[in-house]
């Protein structure tokens, strides 16, 4: 069964500085991995995905993942955090065969000033 | 624009009652996907389609029920046999039925017990 961890729930960081949320992924067949990003009292919003092309995604706000098979993670960055970042991301995996998606438990980022 | 409606925005359910959540999408897409959100817990699968007058179950889907009549349409009903509905609900829709697309997101819906 495919499964991913999302650790620390809460991550705090200064504005400027650099945003890291870890994300590692169980499987024994290529995955395909995103990150979302909710913010308060709505729904869901595509940040990036990797689907097997290049290890090294860039997605959207300035946000990149890499994948990293030998270590089972796709973790998220951004090199300077803004307080608009502050929001839940969410890391997400699905399979060649599978019909769903598989979400972490997600981690509340806080910007702070 | 394209995209997913969610209505209404908040619910409240009374005990015994049966609810219906709706979910409208204009993008064309032939998955469509219901979530339970609830704290700490990330996003539950509760039901999903992937074709007209098809869908499956999810992870949770007891005490919930389905239709899928029209492409654009996937309404959930919480019927009363859900003896914890207070959560958020989230709908999807994704373009096909591969596990590399991505799902598109309405704004859900906040379900209480009166």
């Amino acid at each position: 069964a495919q499964s991913v961890t999302q650790l620390g729930s809460h991550v705090s960081v200064s504005e400027g500085a650099l945003v890291l949320l870890r994300c590692n992924y169980s499987s024994s067949v290529p995955p395909y991995l995103f990150w979302y990003v909710q913010y308060p009292n709505q729904g869901l919003q595509l940040l990036l995905k990797y689907t097997s092309a290049a290890t090294l995604v860039k997605g959207i706000n300035g946000f990149e993942a890499e994948f990293k098979k030998s270590e089972t993670s796709f973790h998220l960055t951004k090199p300077s955090a803004h307080m608009s970042d502050a929001a839940e991301y969410f890391c997400a995996v699905s399979y060649g065969s599978a019909r769903q998606l598989t979400f972490g438990s997600g981690t509340q980022l806080t910007v702070l000033p | 624009d394209g995209g997913i409606t969610q209505s209404p925005k908040y619910l409240f359910r009374k005990e015994g009652q049966n609810v219906t959540l709706s979910c409208e999408q204009n993008l064309n897409h032939d998955a469509m996907y219901w979530y339970r959100q609830d704290p700490g817990q990330g996003l539950r699968l509760i039901y999903y389609s992937q074709i007209v007058n098809d869908f499956q179950k999810g992870d949770i889907a007891e005490g919930y029920s389905v239709s899928r009549e029209k492409k654009e349409s996937f309404p959930l009903t919480v019927t009363s046999a859900q003896k914890n509905p207070t959560a958020f609900y989230l709908c999807a829709s994704s373009r096909g039925q591969g596990a590399n697309q991505p799902q598109h997101f309405g704004d859900g819906t906040r379900l209480s017990i009166l």
